[in-house]
């Protein structure tokens, strides 16, 4: 799987939007762009993912460059329950047999805070 | 709430002791994930089940086994602990693909302390 890098922390007041963003240079065609947040040591939580297009869902934006070498996670209205750690990972999707397999490889992430 | 279960939620135990965590998956999910988060190491994936075969290994110990259950529900056995063990234990479960099979759905994890 592709290394990523992203920086260590930001900050972000309340209400704006958070852009996180994540260098993947050495990322393969068949690679996807994964993000995972994790709120005070609870369980990752899976934000979005995305291939090549921009995708958007109810909790984030990602938009990835035409390249594929790098990306940004945005929080539209960035809220205190927002402050987390948000991890870029990049992986090759595996399939067989009716299920998909394969770790997810956790980096360092970016500390989030999000100000009042 | 992911829908995963795992117990205990916190275990205290000695050096050279065996323990085993439990996890359930979400209804459904055929997929068991575990890893392991420490300070030094940060998150780790261990290993993967899907309806009862293993089907990727990560960074698992020798000491440390795992294995699925015909109700799907997942063990973490670890033995012969050492001080280094202590570290947060996720479990997670994915879709099928016919669902949403991009997403891993964490469960809220062991704490494990090792003194």
């Amino acid at each position: 799987d592709a290394k990523t890098t992203q920086p260590t922390s930001m900050d972000c007041a309340e209400g704006r939007a958070a852009n996180l963003p994540c260098n993947h240079s050495t990322i393969s065609g068949n690679e996807y762009v994964y993000w995972y947040r994790q709120i005070h040591s609870q369980g990752p939580q899976y934000i979005i993912h995305g291939l090549k297009n921009n995708e958007t869902n109810e909790m984030a934006s990602l938009i990835i460059t035409e390249d594929r070498k790098s990306s940004t996670l945005i929080l539209p209205h960035a809220t205190l329950r927002d402050t987390a750690v948000y991890y870029c990972i990049v992986r090759v999707f595996w399939e067989a047999g009716g299920t998909s397999y394969g770790k997810l490889t956790f980096g360092q992430g970016t500390i989030l805070t999000v100000h009042p | 709430d992911s829908g995963v279960t795992q117990t205990p939620k916190h275990l205290i135990t000695a050096t050279g002791q065996r323990v085993t965590l439990r996890c359930s998956p979400r209804s459904g999910d055929l997929s068991v994930y575990w890893y392991q988060q420490s300070l030094d190491q940060g998150l780790q994936f261990l290993i993967q089940y899907y309806n009862g075969e293993e089907r990727a290994k990560g960074n698992i110990l020798e000491r440390f086994s795992a294995q699925q259950f015909p109700d799907l529900h997942s063990e973490l056995n670890l033995s012969s602990l050492e001080l280094g063990d202590s570290a947060l234990y996720f479990c997670a479960s994915s879709p099928r693909l016919a669902g949403r099979p991009h997403e891993q759905y964490f469960g809220p994890g062991t704490r494990l302390t090792v003194t």
